[in-house]
């Protein structure tokens, strides 16, 4: 079946620094995939995605590359601000089904 | 962007009863909808897809008579955790997917059950 590995959080950052965030999955197909975003208090957001190998999500600074090859789809930004901390989820769907897979969702804390 | 609330957002009941969470789309219309339960520090799970106007479809391994789900209308998807039990507590979320084709889903912000 499918699932979705994400790096165990929680992870603590200094404002401006990089962020790494790692997600890979298991799939049959050609899966497209997600990040999801749930700041407290709120449901979950799209923050991005990617529906096939080599395409690059990307929304308020952070971007994400589907690489087959490595069934990966890691979360980068290059300057997290204090407004970033929040939860962080990696997702897939199988084609349009639109029933997701999440991974187990990193915690990110900015602090200033 | 499209809004999709949940009530209540908390809930406490005791062992045997039943709880009701209610799953509205407030500015979009929504035939099918998604049951989601999260347990602490884990990931999502899909319960069941609520279609509007027929039965639900169940994900392997959870129990129809004991999460019924109800979509009378294209905007409200009811959850009745039934006979609760202490494992049932846990955090259960709804989702309505976007326009077909954008690949989007509106999550609503979450219910949290606790079964004494």
């Amino acid at each position: 079946g499918n699932s979705v590995t994400q790096m165990e959080g929680p992870v603590t950052l200094s404002e401006e620094a990089f962020l790494t965030i790692n997600c890979t999955y298991t799939a049959t197909g050609y899966p497209s995939l997600f990040w999801y975003v749930q700041y407290p208090g709120e449901g979950l957001q799209l923050l991005l995605k990617a529906t096939k190998a080599d395409d690059k999500g990307s929304n308020k600074g952070f971007e994400a590359t589907y690489r087959k090859e490595t069934t990966s789809f890691h979360l980068e930004k290059g300057s997290v601000q204090v407004s970033d901390s929040a939860v962080y989820f990696c997702a897939l769907s199988p084609g349009s089904a639109r029933q997701l897979t999440f991974g187990s969702g990193t915690q990110l804390t900015v602090l200033p | 962007g499209a809004v999709v609330s949940q009530h209540p957002s908390w809930v406490i009941c005791k062992s045997g009863t039943s709880v009701k969470i209610e799953c509205r789309s407030l500015d979009f219309q929504a035939t099918t909808m998604f049951w989601y339960r999260q347990f602490p520090k884990q990931s999502l799970m899909l319960m069941a897809t609520s279609n509007e106007g027929s039965k639900a479809t169940y994900e392997q391994g959870v129990e129809k008579d004991k999460f019924l789900i109800n979509h009378a209308s294209l905007t409200l998807s009811t959850l009745t955790v039934t006979s609760a039990h202490p494992e049932d507590s846990s955090f259960y979320i709804c989702s309505a997917p976007g326009l077909l084709g954008s690949y989007e889903q509106y999550f609503g912000p979450g219910t949290r059950l606790t079964v004494t």
